[in-house]
């Protein structure tokens, strides 16, 4: 089993461009979160998506798109980025998502010039 | 406003001591608390975790203590090792919610 994957590990955009960021999951967990971590704020949620054909907004989601494609896949798209989006990224996945543990990718470092 | 804080952003211990991690929270609503690891250019990895109706649990050499009343949470780490070395993050959630919240997190460098 991989666990969770991330694409790309690392990224580099100009202000203005569009990208996708990419997560998969081979755990069959019904949830899907992402994340994003900032030096001193920890982890904080972007959007998430409870089940299959689901998604909500996190604390951060202004700036960002998501899309549960399948039950597998999560991706984030950013369609416009800002040098506030520069951060590292995380992906995560859980069973039933309500206090249970989750699983995180290994992140995608994401500079915005 | 932050409603998990780790007011300390570094701890240093000497191996074989014991590590104490701290954690407060402002949300009573909070019932489920968790602490997960995380290694340079690695994602966050589940550590150990604690329901609001107890107020200890303990696997191997960590136990996480929870105190409702002053809405503190700690995890010891007995006895460190190298090893141990790694960004601790405290987070929590309430039952039926999906938003975890995690502080900002704690480097641990345990001496040789």
């Amino acid at each position: 089993n991989a666990g969770v994957t991330q694409t790309p590990k690392f990224q580099v955009l100009k202000t203005g461009q569009s990208m996708t960021l990419q997560c998969a999951q081979d755990m069959n967990h019904n949830s899907m979160y992402w994340y994003r971590q900032d030096p001193g704020m920890g982890l904080r949620l972007i959007y998430y998506s409870a089940s299959e054909g689901t998604t909500d907004k996190g604390e951060v989601p202004n700036g960002y798109n998501v899309s549960r494609l399948n039950k597998r896949e999560f991706s984030l798209r950013l369609e416009s980025a800002a040098p506030s989006q520069t951060s590292v990224y995380f992906c995560a996945s859980s069973d039933k998502g309500e206090g249970e543990t989750q699983y995180f990718g290994p992140g995608t470092r994401l500079l915005v010039l | 406003d932050q409603q998990v804080k780790q007011n300390s952003p570094s701890l240093s211990v000497q191996e074989g001591r014991i590590s104490i991690l701290n954690c407060d929270y402002t949300n009573s609503m909070f019932d489920y608390f968790l602490w997960y690891k995380k290694y340079p250019a690695e994602g966050p990895t589940f550590l150990i975790s604690i329901s609001s109706i107890k107020d200890k649990n303990e696997d191997g050499r960590f136990t996480v203590f929870l105190n409702k009343s002053a809405k503190h949470l700690s995890l010891h780490i007995v006895p460190s090792q190298p090893g141990d070395s790694a960004v601790y993050f405290c987070a929590a959630s309430d039952t039926g919610g999906f938003k975890t919240i995690f502080g900002a997190g704690t480097r641990l460098f345990v001496k040789a």
